[in-house]
């Protein structure tokens, strides 16, 4: 079984749509989560971290349910610009020794 | 941010030839690299762990005899494909982590062609 499992998409949407993500992870000893962005053969880019309290930076939202062990994250008012494969990783392992990262889900925002 | 330099960005090589991919943390000391291979439309697969100054740790499946990984100092690691054939073309990307953070910094990856 997958560390990390997430719908590959791609998820099309109009610009200004509200989409949500999500990931399930496997290993309940879980440390922390992130979501990452990635462009087109291009290096991740940190999104935000997730809290078990949930937080939001501007129009994304991420959320942690570690009883039913998986993450979300919500973009709001979708751009152009939002148009990338957004990965969930997961941390596990003694002293943060291991980063797991999810297939990807692709959004494709449309004019 | 902390920068980490990966080079070179694209590589081209024939079959049986060995290429070496370097990653440079330019403003952080990278006492853990991590080293992972992505093929197209897959995710990144985690390849080894290397905590500078002692052996790599290999994920399952990953054959340490043809992917050498040096990490002597805090600002070096190296991957090495040794005998490199086509099947191992793909994108190759090091991310460092400073002590115990959670935060990792990505190189920009390494585009590997095997003809």
């Amino acid at each position: 079984r997958k560390e990390v499992e997430q719908d590959p998409g791609p998820f099309n949407v109009p610009e200004g749509a509200t989409v949500a993500f999500n990931c399930t992870y496997s290993n309940s000893a879980s440390q922390s989560f992130f979501w990452y962005r990635q462009d087109c053969r291009k290096e991740p880019k940190l999104l935000m971290s997730v809290y078990s309290s949930g937080n939001e930076d501007g129009r994304f939202t991420a959320q942690l349910n570690r009883a039913s062990q998986y993450i979300s994250l919500l973009i709001r008012d979708s751009k152009l610009s939002d148009s990338a494969t957004y990965l969930c990783v997961v941390n596990v392992g003694y002293n943060f020794n291991k980063f797991y990262f999810g297939s990807g889900t692709k959004l494709n925002v449309k004019p | 941010g902390a920068v980490v330099s990966q080079h070179p960005s694209r590589v081209i090589c024939k079959s049986g030839t060995s290429v070496k991919i370097e990653c440079r943390s330019l403003d952080f000391q990278a006492t853990t690299m991590f080293w992972y291979r992505q093929f197209p439309k897959q995710s990144l697969m985690l390849m080894a762990t290397s905590n500078e100054g002692s052996k790599a740790t290999y994920e399952q499946g990953v054959e340490k005899d043809k992917f050498l990984i040096n990490h002597a100092s805090l600002t070096l690691s190296t991957l090495t494909v040794t005998s490199a054939h086509p099947e191992d073309s793909s994108f190759y990307i090091c991310s460092g982590r400073q002590g115990a953070g959670e935060k990792l910094f990505f190189g920009s990856g390494t585009q590997l062609s095997v003809l």
